[in-house]
């Protein structure tokens, strides 16, 4: 079946401008996860989405960066008036349960000029 | 300090060596280890998914933990080429977000 995608693949946007992300999860699978992955830092964890619980925002590093899930599938992650250190590549993953295997997208490379 | 530590290499071998990658963590409350392989602009890719502490092999990869000492291995054995990528070891509490290691990057020479 069909993986987690996500669009665009590579992004390269003005500092200031604002930037939407989006992810399709694998079909049936109620777990969301959006992660950070920069040069030299690993994978970052920045917000997942589970059911309809509310989201754990816990990892967003400002209040520039947020994200929704619409009706349980689809979810879109915005930066807005991005920085040049928001210039990373973006993960999304999702799995059936939260405490099950989380598949990953490909990411959507950053940059910002 | 990071939760999880990671050497980044590189860590460069012949083909057919057997590879040893470590991390360490901080967090006692970590339940769950994982091993993820990434190649280059890709997604990782789940290799190895322990609970307790002692081996658990699958092929020529195995996935050791040891919770006293904190501390986590992945071995390859008889590597080959198209095991080069770089390799993250994560960790999970309870049912919540991964914790991610820096990953290190692996070269397998021919």
């Amino acid at each position: 079946g069909a993986g987690v995608s996500q669009s665009p693949s590579n992004k390269v946007t003005e500092k200031g401008k604002d930037v939407e992300l989006r992810c399709d999860p694998i079909s049936g699978h109620t777990a969301l996860y959006w992660y950070r992955q920069s040069l030299g830092q690993g994978l970052e964890f920045l917000i997942y989405f589970q059911g309809n619980s509310a989201p754990d925002k816990s990892g967003l590093p400002s209040d520039r960066f947020s994200a929704e899930r619409t009706g349980g599938s689809v979810s879109t992650l915005t930066i807005q008036r991005t920085q040049q250190e928001d210039s990373a590549v973006y993960l999304c993953a999702s799995s059936y349960r939260v405490s099950d295997e989380q598949f990953f997208g490909p990411g959507t490379r950053l940059t910002v000029l | 300090q990071k939760e999880v530590e990671q050497d980044p290499g590189p860590l460069s071998v012949p083909e057919g060596a057997i590879v040893s990658l470590n991390c360490t963590y901080s967090n006692s409350a970590f339940q769950y280890f994982m091993w993820y392989r990434q190649y280059s602009r890709k997604g990782p890719e789940l290799l190895m998914y322990t609970y307790s502490s002692g081996n658990k092999e699958d092929g020529r990869f195995t996935a050791q933990v040891d919770k006293s000492s904190k501390y986590i291995s992945l071995f390859i054995r008889d590597s080959q080429p198209s095991d080069s990528a770089t390799y993250l070891c994560a960790m999970i509490q309870g049912a919540q977000k991964l914790v991610f290691g820096q990953g290190t990057r692996l070269t397998i020479n021919p």
